[in-house]
């Protein structure tokens, strides 16, 4: 059982460039989240799904898309990469149901926009 | 919307001493506070949690405190090791409405040997 994968682990990019960043859960949790991580500001969600077929906005939105066709698959994309969005971003997912609040985060992945 | 505020931003202890870290949230909606684990270059790793109808959880050397009129929560370390060096995060959301977490700024935690 892998858990929760992300990928690419780091990736440079140049500004204009447009990315996908991968996150895949094998959990069969229904909820899933992305999160962007900056020194001194903690983890900031930027979007998240709370089951397939339906997505929603956090705090930091902007520049940012996701869809959720299946389950286990929440992809991340920036259109059209700016350099603030230099940043360490976390995947994360939660099962529904139940009492548990915890959210599992994937490995991360390391974003330099230049 | 929800704030967290998290202090201090930088903690430094001696090896089997105690410490504190504090969070301040602004929504009085918010029910659910973890606590996560952060090992330079690792991912966050839950590591306590407490619900709005409890005031104080423990589990070994670690407790959580709720002060649900002040709106603030506490993670305490006992006997603190040098394994727990690491930066930690609370942070707040309302249980069973989308679990979407505000976190605080983070504290970094030093345990000097």
């Amino acid at each position: 059982i892998a858990g929760i994968t992300q990928a690419p682990t780091s990736q440079i990019l140049a500004a204009g460039r447009r990315m996908t960043l991968r996150c895949t859960q094998d959990m069969r949790h229904n909820a899933m989240y992305w999160y962007r991580q900056d020194l001194g500001l903690g983890l900031r969600l930027i979007h998240y799904s709370n089951t397939a077929g339906t997505t929603g906005k956090g705090e930091v939105p902007d520049g940012y898309s996701v869809s959720r066709a299946n389950t286990d698959d929440f992809p991340l994309t920036l259109a059209s990469a700016v350099p603030s969005q230099t940043s360490v971003y976390f995947c994360a997912s939660r099962p529904t149901g139940g009492s548990s609040e915890t959210q599992y985060f994937g490995p991360g992945t390391r974003l330099l926009v230049l | 919307g929800e704030n967290v505020e998290q202090h201090p931003s930088t903690l430094s202890v001696q090896e089997g001493d105690s410490a504190v870290i504090k969070c301040t949230y602004s929504d009085s909606a918010s029910n659910y506070f973890p606590w996560y684990k952060q090992e330079l270059g690792k991912r966050p790793q839950l590591i306590i949690d407490i619900r709005s109808n409890v005031g104080e959880k423990k589990d070994q050397r670690i407790a959580v405190t709720l002060n649900k009129t002040a709106k603030h929560f506490s993670l305490h370390i006992t006997e603190t090791q040098p394994e727990d060096s690491a930066v930690y995060f609370c942070a707040a959301s309302k249980y069973n409405q989308g679990g979407k977490l505000i976190f605080g700024q983070g504290t970094e935690l030093s345990v000097k040997p």
